[in-house]
C-alpha cells in the first residue's frame, strides 16, 4: 500500500517561531502536494512540486515555503508562524499520467500557533 | 474564490437512506471531477472519479451524475450504512501535464444513524 507520512501528528508552536512539516512518501511519486483544511473551507492547495527541486505556488503561498530536497521527501515552511496558520495540514502525493490521477493523502498535522 | 461549491455542510440520514451531496463548478476547463472520502484521523482518500464525457458513474453504492450544461455534479450513496458516516469531498481540475491541481470543495459532514 502506497504511504504517505507526515512527521508529527500533533503540533504547537509559538508566534514568530520557524516551524518545518516533514512528509514522506515511499511509492516513488513524482508529484507532492501540501494542502491546508479548515472547517467551512475545505482543502486549500498551498504549494506543490512535480519534481526534485521543483515548486509551483497554489491557491494560497503567503507566509509558506517548500523544499523538495529528495524525491520521496517534501517540506513545508512557515518562516514565522502566526496564529491564523493555526490549521490541520495534510500532504499528499501522486503519480501523473494515469487515466484519473489519484492523490494520497497523509494523515495529517494538527498545528497550532499560540 | 470559491471555484467548486459544495452543499449541504452537513447531513443526518436514517441507515438505508440515499444522502445525495451536490457540487457547482465555474471554470469550464476543469476535466476530471473526484470524490474523497474522510474519516476522523485520517487523511482524505479516493471515493470514485468522473470525467465530463459521461453523464454517470457508478462504483458498488456509490453513484456520480454529472451535468455539464449546468455545470453540476452530485453524489449519491446507495443504501446508506453507520460505516458511511464521513466528510465528503468533491473536487475539481485541470491537468496541466505535470500535475493535476485540484480545487476542492468545502466538504459535506455526513452521519448516517440506525
Amino acid at each position: 500500500d502506497v504511504k504517505v507520512t507526515q512527521s508529527s501528528r500533533y503540533l504547537v508552536k509559538r508566534t514568530g517561531e520557524k516551524v518545518f512539516l516533514e512528509c514522506v512518501q515511499d511509492m516513488d511519486h513524482e508529484n507532492m502536494f501540501w494542502y491546508r483544511q479548515d472547517p467551512g473551507l475545505g482543502l486549500r492547495l498551498i504549494y506543490f512540486s512535480y519534481d526534485v527541486k521543483m515548486k509551483e505556488k497554489g491557491d494560497i503561498p503567503e507566509g509558506y515555503s517548500v523544499s523538495r530536497e529528495k524525491k520521496e521527501r517534501f517540506s513545508l515552511i512557515l518562516e514565522s508562524a502566526s496564529t491564523n496558520q493555526t490549521s490541520m495540514y495534510l500532504c499528499a502525493s501522486s503519480s501523473p499520467g494515469q487515466p484519473n490521477e489519484k492523490l494520497f493523502f497523509g494523515s495529517g498535522t494538527q498545528l497550532s500557533v499560540l | 474564490q470559491q471555484q467548486v461549491k459544495q452543499s449541504p455542510q452537513s447531513l443526518i440520514v436514517q441507515k438505508g437512506g440515499i444522502p445525495i451531496i451536490n457540487c457547482a463548478y465555474e471554470n469550464t476547463a476543469f476535466d476530471y471531477f473526484p470524490w474523497y472520502q474522510q474519516f476522523p484521523g485520517k487523511g482524505p482518500a479516493l471515493l470514485i472519479a468522473i470525467r465530463p464525457d459521461v453523464s454517470e458513474k457508478k462504483e458498488g453504492r456509490f453513484t456520480i451524475s454529472f451535468n455539464k450544461s449546468a455545470k453540476q455534479f452530485s453524489l449519491h450513496i446507495m443504501d446508506s450504512q453507520p460505516g458511511d458516516s464521513a466528510t465528503y469531498f468533491c473536487a475539481a481540475s485541470i491537468n496541466t501535464g505535470t500535475a493535476s491541481k485540484l480545487t476542492f470543495g468545502t466538504g459535506t459532514r455526513l452521519q448516517v444513524t440506525l
